[in-house]
């Protein structure tokens, strides 16, 4: 079955430091995001895109990254991670068809500290 | 302002009976599309329901219906018969075109839903 994974699902990592989050799909879907979860933010976009080499800026970009070198992949990069970046992200991912829902992955849980 | 506005921040809803969860939005875009998604204690979002900006019909899945009222820019979320299991969190997103010229989501804060025996 198709799917979406993200590696790892918990990190720990210190103020400063060059962090890399996975995010992988099988599903063959040209589309795919990044978002962040606060309690009382809902889902914040960080970070899409709409096919290789296609990035585009969400809302809460600052200080975060991604490249798009293959369908599959969207690894989303803290160039240095501060403390306001302790959050749960999620990826997601969608296809072509009219409705266009998306499909997310289980999420990373990340510490900052 | 608030593109996605989810006025109930908590909801308490007896086993079997009817719930309304709220949602209203706000976009210049024509082509636009609404979704729910239910996220439960385990942290999985779920796709629930779409509508789109040009739907006649209200969108059903199941115990699932949206009560979508254009005109005054609401999108609520029905749920008949509720079970235990639809406890959770429960979010509406927007789909709607960026600043960059693509589409992409706008998600509420989020209904937390708790379905009493």
């Amino acid at each position: 079955d198709a799917e979406i994974t993200q590696s790892p699902r918990h990190k720990i990592t210190e103020t400063g430091r060059q962090v890399t989050l996975a995010c992988h799909q099988t599903w063959n879907h040209n589309n795919m995001f990044w978002y962040r979860q606060d309690l009382g933010h809902g889902l914040r976009l960080i970070h899409y895109s709409y096919g290789v080499q296609d990035t585009n800026k969400g809302e809460v970009s600052d200080g975060y990254s991604v490249s798009r070198s293959n369908t599959e992949d969207l690894p989303l990069t803290l160039e240095s991670a501060a403390s306001s970046q302790t959050s749960v992200y999620f990826c997601a991912s969608s296809g072509g068809r009219e409705r266009r829902e998306q499909y997310f992955g289980p999420g990373t849980r990340l510490t900052v500290t | 302002a608030q593109k996605i506005t989810q006025t109930q921040p908590g909801m308490f809803v007896q086993e079997k009976e009817a719930v309304t969860l709220d949602c209203t939005y706000d976009t210049s875009d024509p082509s636009y599309g609404l979704f729910w998604y239910k996220q439960p204690s385990s942290g999985e979002m779920i796709f629930l329901i779409y509508q789109g900006s040009y739907d006649q019909q209200n969108a059903t899945e199941g115990r699932y219906s949206l009560n979508f009222q254009k005109a005054r820019k609401s999108a609520n979320l029905v749920i008949s018969a509720s079970q235990l299991g639809d406890s959770a969190m429960y979010f509406c997103a927007m789909r709607e075109v960026m600043d960059t010229g693509r589409r992409a989501l706008t998600f509420g804060s989020g209904t937390r839903l708790q379905v009493q025996p």
